[in-house]
């Protein structure tokens, strides 16, 4: 059954430090997206970097990321050089390629990220 | 570009009430989807439309209804509203809803059932 895991419930880093956000997923599906999003507490869905299943190399998007283990089915975020406004709640999902998975996204629970000045 | 736009940001409805929300899309995306996030069961999706079609849709009860017009723009209307259906619903929009192309959010609409 598809499923996403986030195990952080909450975390801090510091002002300009790097910080690994972990995501694991369960699909039996060989093609799938893998995508992070940021949500503020203002309530927004910001859609950061996406992975393809197929993709060999990792996808980079400015400070953003995604460290990819196909084999782990593992599709860590990692933000480098922290940012006061990186400060959010970070929400990992997927997208089965099936045509029963239409539109729809599954999500993992959440990590809430804290930037300390 | 214009976003995805969702209308209200917020409403407040007793137990009972009928409520619609409605969503546009970017511009040139042909897929809608609804979602719904409350803290304890976190997001969850509703439904898909497509050129005005229900593709898919989500383990919800059928007072959970949607529709999407020729233009691509979509509503959600929820029926006899209960205390558990106060949330944010999310609204996102891609171009065809491949599992390729990411899903773009609306600021979503905060109902809160009295």
């Amino acid at each position: 059954a598809q499923k996403i895991t986030q195990t952080q419930p909450g975390m801090f880093v510091q002002e300009k430090e790097a910080v690994t956000l972990d995501c694991t997923y369960d699909t039996s599906d060989p093609s799938y997206g893998l995508f992070w999003y940021k949500q503020p507490s203002s309530g927004e869905m910001i859609f950061l970097i996406y992975q393809g299943s197929y993709d060999q190399q990792n996808a980079t998007e400015g400070r953003y990321s995604l460290n990819f283990q196909k084999a782990r089915k593992s599709a860590n975020l990692v933000i480098s050089a922290s940012q006061l406004g990186d400060s959010a709640m970070y929400f990992c999902a997927m997208r089965e390629a099936g045509s029963s998975n239409t539109g729809k996204l599954i999500f993992g629970q959440g990590t809430t990220l804290q930037v300390k000045p | 570009k214009a976003g995805v736009t969702q209308t209200p940001r917020y409403l407040i409805k007793t137990r009972g009430q009928q409520v619609t929300l409605s969503c546009s899309p970017i511009s040139g995306h042909r897929s809608v989807s609804w979602y719904q996030q409350t803290p304890g069961q976190g997001l969850q999706f509703l439904f898909e439309y497509f050129s005005e079609t229900q593709r898919n849709k989500g383990n919800f009860p059928g007072r959970f209804s949607g529709r999407q017009f020729s233009n691509s723009r979509s509503e959600m209307n929820v029926s006899t509203l209960e205390l558990g259906d106060s949330a944010l619903y999310l609204c996102a929009s891609s171009p065809f809803g491949t599992a390729d192309q990411p899903q773009h959010f609306g600021d979503g609409t905060r109902l809160s059932i009295l």
